[in-house]
C-alpha cells in the first residue's frame, strides 16, 4: 500500500451510535490532518497532528474525538453524531506544511 | 480566519476550450498549490509552486505564482472531458503550519 489510506470509504451511521474513522499514511510525512467537506463549502480543518502531538483543534465539537497513536495512523472517533455531521471527511499528510497528501475520504452519511 | 478567494465558482466550457481559474488572498503567501478532485475522490496536487513570479507546468496544466505573492492562476489548454472535477487552491503564509484552502471551482467540459 501506497500514499493515504482512508477506511471506510462509505459510513451510515445512527445518532446513538459509535463509529471511527481510520486513516493510515506509508509516505513517512510528520504531520496528520483531518478535514471536512461539504457540499458546496471550502474544506474545513478540524485537527493538525505533528509528531503525534495535537497542535491543532479548529473549534471542533467534543463529539469529534480525535487519535494518533503513531505518525503513521490516524483515527476520528465518532460519537452522539447529528445530521448536519453527514459529510466527506478527508485525511492528509505532509512533511512539515508541503503538499498535503490526501486520502480518498470516508462519505459519512448520519441518519 | 484566512479566506482565500477563488473564482470562478463553475465553468462550463466545451471540450477543447482553454480554462483559466485564479485564487487571491488578503495575506502574503510563501507557498501556492492547486489540487484537483475528482468525484468520492480526495484531491489530488497538480501543481506545486514556491516562488514569486514562478511559472511552471505539468502537461496541459500551467500555473502562476503572482509577483505581489497574494494570488496565483492555474491555466489548462485544449481541455478533454477528463479535466471534469473541482480544483482547488491552496496557500501557507510565512510562520504558518498549515494550507488555507480556496472554496473551489467546478469544471464541467461539454464533449
Amino acid at each position: 500500500e501506497t500514499g493515504v489510506t482512508q477506511t471506510p470509504r462509505h459510513l451510515v451511521m445512527g445518532m446513538t451510535n459509535k463509529k471511527s474513522l481510520k486513516c493510515e499514511q506509508h509516505l513517512g510525512h510528520n504531520a496528520m490532518y483531518w478535514y471536512k467537506q461539504s457540499a458546496k463549502k471550502p474544506l474545513e480543518l478540524m485537527f493538525v497532528y505533528n509528531f503525534k502531538e495535537q497542535t491543532e483543534n479548529n473549534s471542533v465539537p467534543s463529539r469529534f474525538s480525535p487519535e494518533c497513536p503513531n505518525s503513521s495512523h490516524l483515527f476520528l472517533h465518532l460519537h452522539t453524531l447529528q445530521p448536519e455531521d453527514s459529510a466527506l471527511y478527508l485525511c492528509a499528510s505532509s512533511q512539515d506544511a508541503y503538499g498535503y497528501t490526501f486520502g480518498s475520504g470516508t462519505r459519512l452519511t448520519v441518519v | 480566519g484566512q479566506q482565500l478567494n477563488q473564482s470562478p465558482q463553475s465553468m462550463f466550457i466545451q471540450e477543447g476550450e482553454d480554462v483559466s481559474m485564479n485564487c487571491t488572498s488578503s495575506s502574503i503567501f510563501n507557498t501556492w498549490l492547486w489540487y484537483k478532485q475528482d468525484p468520492g475522490e480526495g484531491p489530488v496536487l497538480l501543481i506545486a509552486l514556491y516562488k514569486a513570479g514562478e511559472l511552471t507546468s505539468n502537461g496541459r496544466l500551467t500555473a502562476q505564482f503572482g509577483i505581489t505573492r497574494k494570488d496565483s492562476f492555474l491555466n489548462i489548454s485544449a481541455s478533454i472531458p477528463s479535466d471534469v472535477g473541482i480544483y482547488f487552491c491552496a496557500g501557507r503564509r510565512t510562520g504558518a503550519n498549515n494550507l488555507f484552502f480556496g472554496t473551489g471551482t467546478r469544471l464541467t467540459v461539454i464533449p
